[in-house]
């Protein structure tokens, strides 16, 4: 089984540049995540998909973060402009997430992450 | 205060030695609770999933929930080389289905040949 796939895996840009990561999640799963790492942090949700809906996008910097996920499969994150603060890694995940089920909350799929460095 | 605490170490031990990595949370509302290995510019990797409290173990891993004290625990015995890595505990809220993972700190672990 193909794992998620990110791109790219690295990305230098000036700050006030414009920047998108690509993500390709697992085949057949419903719900896609950005997640963002700062550097020695754990993960922290930035936006979480059902299918083409974004369901949970209440920790994204909406001024200058913008997201997408179209016929609810692959999904574009975008940042413009940068700023340094922005340097960290972009991760992304997936899950099957069937809500039949009332107590079943699946186990996410990371990606291995973009990571971003704003000089 | 941080829902999810975690020591940042570094841990270093010698190969073969039984590692103990914990986290501590302070809503009592998460049910679901897991443990991550994330290797130098990997994501991470999901190593254990338990709901509730109670025990699971898996190969050399054991991973302990005390809801009552809200601490969880991950058990590596016989530690080589290759567990070398920074641990992740992530928890989330039952029957919500939001996949919203809390994560702790990381714990990074390194074993020594």
């Amino acid at each position: 089984e193909a794992g998620v796939v990110q791109s790219p895996r690295y990305k230098i840009i000036e700050k006030k540049q414009p920047v998108a990561f690509w993500c390709n999640p697992i085949s057949g799963h419903n719900t896609l995540y950005w997640y963002r790492q700062n550097l020695g942090q754990g993960p922290e949700l930035l936006i979480r998909y059902e299918n083409e809906e974004a369901v949970d996008d209440s920790q994204l910097p909406k001024d200058r973060f913008s997201a997408e996920r179209l016929k609810g499969v692959d999904s574009t994150l975008k940042i413009q402009p940068a700023e340094l603060g922005d340097s960290a890694v972009y991760l992304c995940a997936s899950s099957l997430v069937v809500r039949s089920v009332a107590s079943y909350n699946s186990p996410l799929h990371f990606g291995n992450g973009t990571r971003l460095t704003v000089t | 205060q941080k829902e999810v605490e975690q020591d940042p170490g570094p841990l270093s031990v010698p190969e073969g030695a039984i590692v103990s990595l914990n986290c501590t949370y302070s809503n009592s509302a998460f049910q679901y609770f897991m443990w991550y290995r994330q290797y130098s510019r990997k994501g991470p990797e999901l190593l254990m999933y338990t709901y509730s409290s109670g025990n699971k173990e898996d190969g050399r891993f054991t991973a302990q929930v005390d809801k009552s004290s809200k601490y969880i625990s991950l058990f590596i015995r016989d530690s080589q080389p290759s567990d070398s890595a920074t641990y992740l505990c992530a928890m989330s809220y039952a029957s919500s289905n939001t996949g919203k993972l809390i994560f702790g700190q990381g714990t990074t672990l390194q074993v020594k040949p």
